[in-house]
Parts: C-alpha cells; sequence; structure tokens
C-alpha cells in the first residue's frame, strides 16, 4: 500500500524568505506521480508543481521547487521569496495509475 | 481556461436523507475521482471513473453510489445519511485519454452538512 508522510504539521515563514516542506512516501512501484497541492482558506485544491518518478530533474515552477530523492522516497518542497498569499495548507500527494493518496498536509503561514 | 464544475455548492440534509453531488469535467478530460474532506484532514478517495467505467474504488462506503456520464459527468449519490458524512467533497478531472497523465485537476468542491 502506498502512504505519504508529512511529518511538519504546522511551519511559518517570514515574507520574503525560504521555506522547506518536508514529505515521504513509501511504495513499491517504479513508475508514479508525486504532487504538492495548494489548500487556501478558499478549500480549493490548487497544483503546485509536480514529478514524474522517472525524471531525474527536480520540477521548478517560478518560486517553487521540488528536491526528488527517489531511493530515499523523499519530495520535498521550497518556497522562494515566500508572499502572504502563499499561506495555505500544503499536501503531498503521490499517485499510481488512477489513485491518488495525500499526507496530513502542512499548514504554512507566512508572516509580514 | 475552463475548469471544474460542482454543483451544488453547499448542500444542507438530514439524518437518513439522500443527497445527489454533480460534477462536470474540464472538457476533453475523461477520467474523474471524487475526494471526501472531513473537518482538519486530508482528502480521501472514494471512487474513479474513466470513460464512464469504474476504474478504481477507494474508502466509498456501500451508502454512497457514483456513475459517470456519456457527456462525462458524474454523479455522486448519497443515501441514509449520517452526521459523520458532513465534509468537504472534491471532484476532480484529468485527460487520460489512454496515457499516463495522472494531473488531476480540482473542483471547489461541495460543502455538506448532515445535521
Amino acid at each position: 500500500a502506498q502512504t505519504v508522510t508529512q511529518s511538519q504539521p504546522e511551519m511559518s515563514v517570514q515574507e520574503a524568505e525560504t521555506v522547506t516542506l518536508s514529505c515521504t512516501y513509501d511504495t513499491s512501484e517504479s513508475n508514479y506521480y508525486l504532487f504538492w497541492y495548494k489548500q487556501p482558506p478558499s478549500r480549493q485544491m490548487i497544483l503546485v508543481i509536480r514529478q514524474e518518478a522517472y525524471k531525474q530533474q527536480n520540477a521548478t515552477e517560478n518560486r517553487f521547487s521540488v528536491n526528488f530523492q527517489k531511493a530515499a522516497k523523499s519530495f520535498s518542497l521550497k518556497i522562494s521569496d515566500s508572499q502572504l498569499g502563499d499561506t495555505a495548507m500544503y499536501f503531498c500527494a503521490f499517485a499510481v495509475r488512477n489513485d491518488m493518496r495525500f499526507g496530513a498536509g502542512t499548514r504554512l503561514t507566512v508572516k509580514p | 481556461a475552463a475548469g471544474v464544475i460542482q454543483s451544488p455548492r453547499h448542500l444542507i440534509k438530514e439524518k437518513r436523507e439522500t443527497a445527489t453531488l454533480k460534477c462536470y469535467p474540464i472538457p476533453r478530460h475523461d477520467t474523474v475521482y471524487w475526494y471526501q474532506q472531513g473537518p482538519g484532514q486530508d482528502p480521501q478517495f472514494l471512487i474513479s471513473f474513466y470513460e464512464k467505467m469504474q476504474s478504481d474504488k477507494g474508502s466509498i462506503p456501500d451508502r454512497f453510489s457514483a456513475q459517470q456520464f456519456s457527456d462525462y459527468h458524474s454523479e455522486l449519490n448519497m443515501s441514509s445519511l449520517e452526521l459523520g458524512d458532513s465534509a468537504l467533497y472534491f471532484c476532480a478531472s484529468s485527460p487520460n485519454r489512454g496515457t499516463a497523465d495522472y494531473e488531476q485537476y480540482f473542483g471547489p468542491g461541495t460543502r455538506l452538512t448532515v445535521t
């Protein structure tokens, strides 16, 4: 069974600084996808970034980047130049075929 | 760009009543997923459909059923509602098209309150 673990229930960061959110997963599959979703107070689920397991290059989307360590089954999200609008719950998710599993989430607060 | 549409956005029902949630995927997306997110919890996968056939089943109670129609919209039917069914129900869609594209686009959710 696939499991996703986010060990940081809450984190905070000062505006304009950098923060890293941790995520580990467990699977016996070799081909899978990893995602970070953002859920602001509106509760909308917004895709932040995705990573294909077969790609060694870490994905980057503007201020968001990941550190994907396949052997360690680790998938951390780095947010650079944090903005107040980044305040949200962040869910790490793992998907193989049509089965997506989420971690428990990390509540990130960006402080002015 | 068109997004996933869910209706209604809010729904209040009493215990033992039934509810039907609707989901309209992004055009040309052929796969639909349903998730349940309780207060303070992560989304839990319920069920998915690909090309109008059930493709995967998660933690969906027997009291719930779902289907995908010929126009690819999906409905989640919930019967004998219980207080514990109060949650945010997300629908997501993805353009599988027979390829390994797992990116799911989420709708705004339907907030169901059972009293």
